[in-house]
């Protein structure tokens, strides 16, 4: 069965701090994998996006995340993290129907 | 480019009245619209996959005669809570697929429903 597992529920990082977060996920067959953001009470923002190719994606607002097949792993980074990253961050796997599936959620308070 | 907009943002009603949320893209067009629920500090879960003139595929646990979904057009998925109850209360954010391969969906701002 798919799933996402995002290890880290809750992260505190620092204004300038670098930042990555977990996410490892389960799929038989090569996945579409994405990170979306959510502000309180907003709907998500895609962040980026893998489907093929480069294993190192580069996304919005300076974040990139890296596809590790061996791992089962597409953590997402940020070299220094802004005041304005807190919000809560999603992965999830999707298929070619559509569908997605999210993991838990990663929530990032950001410390001044 | 890809917005999606959802009216209302947040309702409050009573109990056992039914509720309607719109789903638009305003920008493109999405045979495919996607239906989640949101319980405060949670993930999103899928309730059902919209498909423009066709019925709505529900997920396992999702009761359909509560949660009707109709897809009239290509840039129109509504869903509409029937006989709300307190325990309905959630946020709910539709997503819409414009179809162009790659599989990326772009979600709405959500309707925060509040069920007295």
């Amino acid at each position: 069965a798919q799933s996402v597992t995002q290890p880290d529920i809750h992260i505190t990082v620092s204004e300038g701090a670098s930042l990555e977060l977990r996410c490892n996920y389960s799929y038989g067959a090569t996945p579409y994998l994405f990170w979306y953001v959510q502000s309180p009470g907003q709907g998500l923002q895609l962040l980026l996006k893998y489907f093929s190719g480069d294993t190192l994606v580069q996304g919005i607002k300076g974040f990139e995340a890296e596809f590790k097949r061996s791992q089962s792993s597409f953590n997402l980074r940020k070299p220094s993290v802004h005041w304005s990253d807190a919000a809560e961050y999603f992965c999830a796997v999707g298929n070619q129907g559509g569908k997605l599936i999210f993991g838990q959620g990663t929530e990032l308070p950001v410390k001044p | 480019g890809a917005v999606v907009s959802q009216h209302p943002s947040r309702v409050i009603c009573k109990s056992g009245t039914s509720v309607k949320i719109e789903c638009r893209s305003l920008d493109f067009q999405a045979t495919t619209m996607f239906w989640y629920r949101q319980f405060p500090k949670q993930s999103l879960m899928l309730m059902a996959t919209s498909n423009e003139g066709s019925k709505a595929t529900y997920e396992q646990g999702v009761e359909k005669d509560k949660f009707l979904i109709n897809h009239a057009s290509l840039t129109l998925s509504t869903l509409t809570v029937t006989s709300a109850h307190p325990e309905d209360s959630s946020f709910y954010i539709c997503s819409a697929n414009p179809g162009q391969g790659g599989e990326t969906q772009y979600f709405g701002p959500g309707t925060r429903l509040l069920v007295l």
